[in-house]
């Protein structure tokens, strides 16, 4: 049962442009949620979090949208940048528990 | 930002041996500590929490005689995995959160386990 999903397995952007990445999640009870950005063979990197009484939260050029009644959040990279190329993971949370969705890779061309 | 680091990164061994992964916090004290595993492609997986002073609760479908957990003390945490066998390899990767348990979880660079 796949509790945090994240349906797109890999994004292309073109630098400069927004990047989007997307994530759903099934279960209620999560009350916070955290975007990583992970490069291969090394552990993620927390990147943003938003709680879930909160609808937006911006760093610098993250923004980390949670629309609840959907279940549904969505992270804005702008403007992306070539080093901005990773796999990104979304994760949710409850208590000490983090569920991940499967990742999804960004890549951004020059 | 918090350090966590993971030793070894790199790790291969033969079918039936025993494995040990360290988990340190260098800059803070975590009274827990997380481990995940992620095979290729596919999302991280929590193992089990661990807890220092008291036992590993681990999750479900996690065998707790084969993944072995200690919290030795507040800056480390330690996962052996016994007597290891091909499906074991994997990508293990601990983390462990700032200040309570439901902070914001740093993590490790993560260990290759290649058993052959």
């Amino acid at each position: 049962d796949q509790q945090v999903k994240q349906n797109s397995p890999s994004l292309s952007v073109q630098e400069g442009r927004i990047s989007i990445l997307n994530c759903d999640y099934t279960n209620s009870m999560f009350d916070y949620f955290l975007w990583y950005k992970k490069y291969p063979a090394e552990g993620p990197t927390f990147l943003i979090s938003i709680s879930s009484i909160k609808d937006k939260n911006e760093d610098g050029r993250f923004t980390v949208f949670l629309n609840k009644s959907a279940k549904h959040l969505s992270l804005h990279i702008v403007p992306s940048q070539p080093g901005d190329s990773a796999v990104y993971f979304c994760a949710a949370g409850y208590g000490n528990k983090l569920v991940f969705g499967a990742g999804t890779i960004l890549r951004v061309k020059s | 930002g918090a350090v966590v680091s993971q030793h070894p990164s790199r790790v291969i061994c033969k079918s039936g041996t025993s494995v040990k992964i360290e988990c340190r916090s260098l800059d803070f004290q975590a009274t827990t500590m997380f481990w995940y595993r992620q095979f290729p492609k596919q999302s991280l997986m929590l193992m089990a929490t661990s807890n220092e002073g008291s036992k590993a609760t681990y999750e479900q479908g996690v065998e707790k005689d084969k993944f072995l957990i200690n919290h030795a003390s507040l800056t480390l945490s330690t996962l052996t995995v016994t007597s290891a066998h091909p499906e074991d390899s994997s990508f293990y990767i601990c983390s462990a959160p700032l200040f309570s348990s439901t902070d914001t979880q740093y993590f490790g660079p993560g260990t290759r386990l290649t058993v052959l």
